[in-house]
């Protein structure tokens, strides 16, 4: 069955950075997109960005554009998103979520990992 | 980037009866690349319903999805116990993909 399974919880002080990792089995990991979303708490979802495993190439939201960087890991499946120069709003739980069909296209999100809490505190 | 707003904020009902979610973006969202996912408490979000309309894989036929253009709606017939959640839409057909504020389904 397809799963993704994120890194731990981190604690990490302004101005720091953070590497999440999502590591993807059961299905063909290059075949299909991984999307990254975060959370804070008591709020909605907010898109991050998007890589394509098989390439590595990448889209960022505006926002995140320069702090952000998602790269992968081929031989163990595994994707990573790290964020830079981490401020107090960015405390909020990181998903990454696969694109539910392989290829080009414009698809949801089909499976997700289960979160990682990223808390930015001095 | 497309605006995403949902409404109402929580809906209140009881077992059994129908609840109607609305999404309205603020630019036409293409193909009808709206998706709708419902969340639980402490659990990531599941995709419930994309192309506006389509069911997701194993999600009960009481959740229908219809819209197109700028207003979407999501209906669930006969809530069961396991519906009350927070459900969000979003629209995927451009970048950056945008989710709505959620409305969150409550029991009465």
């Amino acid at each position: 069955q397809v799963q993704l399974v994120q890194s731990g919880a981190e604690v990490k002080k302004p101005g720091a950075s953070v590497k999440v990792s999502c590591k993807a089995s059961g299905y063909t990991f290059t075949s299909y997109d991984i999307n990254w979303v975060r959370q804070a708490t008591g709020q909605g979802l907010e898109w991050m960005g998007w890589m394509n495993p098989n390439s590595g190439n990448t889209g960022y939201a505006q926002k995140f554009q320069g702090r952000v960087t998602m790269t992968r890991n081929t031989s163990i499946s595994t994707a990573y998103m790290e964020l830079s120069s981490l401020r107090s709003e960015d405390t909020a739980v990181y998903y990454c979520a696969r694109k539910s069909i392989s290829g080009s296209g414009w698809y949801p999100f089909d499976y997700w990992g289960q979160g990682t809490l990223v808390t930015v505190s001095s | 980037e497309i605006v995403l707003t949902q409404s109402p904020g929580t809906l209140s009902l009881s077992p059994g009866e129908r609840a109607t979610l609305s999404c309205r973006t603020s630019q036409s969202v293409s193909s009808s690349y709206l998706a709708w996912y419902q969340q639980k408490p402490g659990q990531s979000p599941r995709l419930l319903i994309y192309g506006a309309s389509s069911r997701a894989t194993g999600i009960p036929d009481r959740f229908s999805g219809s819209g197109s253009g700028t207003d979407f709606t999501l209906t669930i017939n006969g809530l069961e116990p396991e519906d009350f959640a927070v459900y969000y839409c979003q629209q995927y057909g451009t970048s950056p993909r945008t989710f709505g504020q959620g409305t969150k389904v409550e029991i009465k």
